[in-house]
């Protein structure tokens, strides 16, 4: 089974100021972790995935995330908010490469930057 | 690349009546495709898996006959909503697969009156 953990249903930071949204995941495999933000009344925009390589994963809009296998973390960083990052933000799993196997979504987390 | 339409965007219907959502991969074919459905200030949820040519595979308590899925070709997928009901009111979005990458559409909005 698989699964992914967003431990904040919301995440309030001040423009310029650094945010992370977190994401804890747990598979039996390897795991192929994504994450999507989504804005309201639309579809989920990719942000960026980790499949293997570097741990530290450069995606859209200056947003990176770090996956971490000790602590099977997948943290979503960026360095300085926007207002216009105000979204809701979800973390994915998928185990193994297959993609014959659907996305496994954690639960979201609604960040809100202010000016 | 890899463009997903949906149509329609939205659509209000009353109960009882059946909605027909469909989902196209523009520039890209897809033998698998997902349906997800999205209740508000929800995650996503997984109601279904389709292969192009063959039948669809459901969700634990996502009802086949109510949801009914056909992927006639590697490019369209359809998502039948019959006999709808207010709680069936949500967002629904497909997803085409057409390897390692996970593309989605730009979803539907269903509202049953």
């Amino acid at each position: 089974a698989q699964s992914v953990a967003q431990p904040e249903d919301q995440v309030n930071v001040a423009e310029g100021n650094p945010l992370t949204v977190k994401c804890t995941y747990s598979v039996s495999g390897n795991p192929y972790l994504f994450w999507y933000v989504q804005y309201p009344n639309r579809g989920l925009q990719f942000l960026l995935k980790y499949i293997t390589g570097d741990n530290l994963v450069k995606g859209s809009y200056g947003f990176e995330a770090e996956f971490n296998k000790s602590q099977t973390s997948f943290h979503l960083k960026k360095p300085s908010a926007l207002v216009s990052d105000s979204a809701l933000y979800f973390c994915a799993v998928r185990e193994g490469s297959n993609s014959g196997y659907a996305l496994n979504f954690g639960k979201g987390t609604s960040l809100l930057v202010t000016p | 690349g890899a463009v997903v339409s949906q149509h329609p965007s939205w659509v209000i219907c009353k109960s009882g009546t059946s909605v027909k959502i469909e989902c196209r991969s523009l520039d890209f074919q897809a033998t698998t495709m997902f349906w997800y459905r999205q209740f508000p200030k929800q995650s996503l949820m997984l109601m279904a898996t389709s292969n192009e040519g063959s039948k669809a595979t459901y969700e634990q308590g996502v009802e086949k006959d109510k949801f009914l899925i056909n992927h006639a070709s590697l490019t369209l997928s359809t998502l039948t909503v019959t006999s709808a009901h207010p709680e069936d009111s949500s967002f629904y979005i497909c997803s085409p697969n057409p390897g390692n990458e996970q593309y989605f559409g730009p979803g539907t909005r269903l509202t049953v009156t």
